[in-house]
């Protein structure tokens, strides 16, 4: 079973509905992330969360929200979409008392997501 | 501010002949250094990453990366490159606040 899975890994919706993009981690790890990946320009932090009760903006979080439910679960809310939201979305977890000072990130699979 | 730049948005290459993807970093402080590859239709895997010490880093399925301090590079190399090679390439950088700048991207295009 994958460690880091989101739900769904595909979607299409229309201008101004809500949608809520989730994802879940089963390695334990304090620290998740939502990204968004556009053709050319690479993948940009939306949010990220250092444990529950910790929730910071990222590059580009004009437009989302995010709830940290419980340690394994992050999502990501888009209160009416647009189409300039179409893009490729990436949850990543890191684990702070990882291998020497650095936080390897891991990536699930993204969701694909299209607004028309 | 940090940044991250992959100088070629493509990269052609015959099957077996070398490749090398360009990156360059901008920073006042140390980072961690790191080259990401994304298959199609797959989500981001590290390819190797440089944290210290020895400036020849090797990483998954034959790719090696070198950096040069004074030259605030970080390139990626492979001696000989297979069909199954064909992905997106990223290079990213992390900071003190275990945040990732990504650069944009470098396609790599195998071709027979």
């Amino acid at each position: 079973d994958a460690d880091v899975t989101q739900t769904p890994r595909n979607r299409i919706t229309k201008t101004g509905k809500r949608i809520m993009l989730e994802c879940s981690q089963t390695k334990g790890h304090d620290r998740m992330y939502w990204y968004r990946q556009d053709p050319g320009l690479g993948l940009r932090l939306i949010y990220y969360s250092f444990d529950v009760k910790d929730i910071n903006k990222g590059e580009i979080s004009d437009g989302y929200s995010v709830s940290r439910q419980a340690q394994a679960k992050f999502s990501l809310s888009l209160e009416s979409a647009i189409p300039n939201q179409t893009a490729l979305y990436f949850c990543a977890t890191s684990d702070p008392a990882g291998q020497g000072n650095y936080n390897e990130q891991f990536f699930g699979p993204g969701t694909r997501l299209t607004v028309l | 501010a940090q940044s991250v730049t992959q100088l070629d948005s493509q990269v052609p290459v015959f099957e077996e002949a070398p490749v090398e993807l360009r990156c360059n970093y901008s920073s006042s402080v140390s980072v961690y250094l790191f080259w990401y590859v994304q298959y199609p239709n797959q989500g981001l895997q590290l390819l190797l990453k440089y944290l210290s010490g020895s400036t020849l880093v090797k990483g998954i399925n034959g790719f090696e990366a070198e950096f040069n301090k004074s030259q605030t590079s970080f390139h990626l190399r492979k001696p000989s490159v297979h069909i199954s090679d064909t992905a997106e390439y990223f290079c990213a950088l992390m900071n003190r606040d275990d945040k990732i700048i990504f650069g944009k991207g470098t396609r790599l295009h195998i071709l027979p």
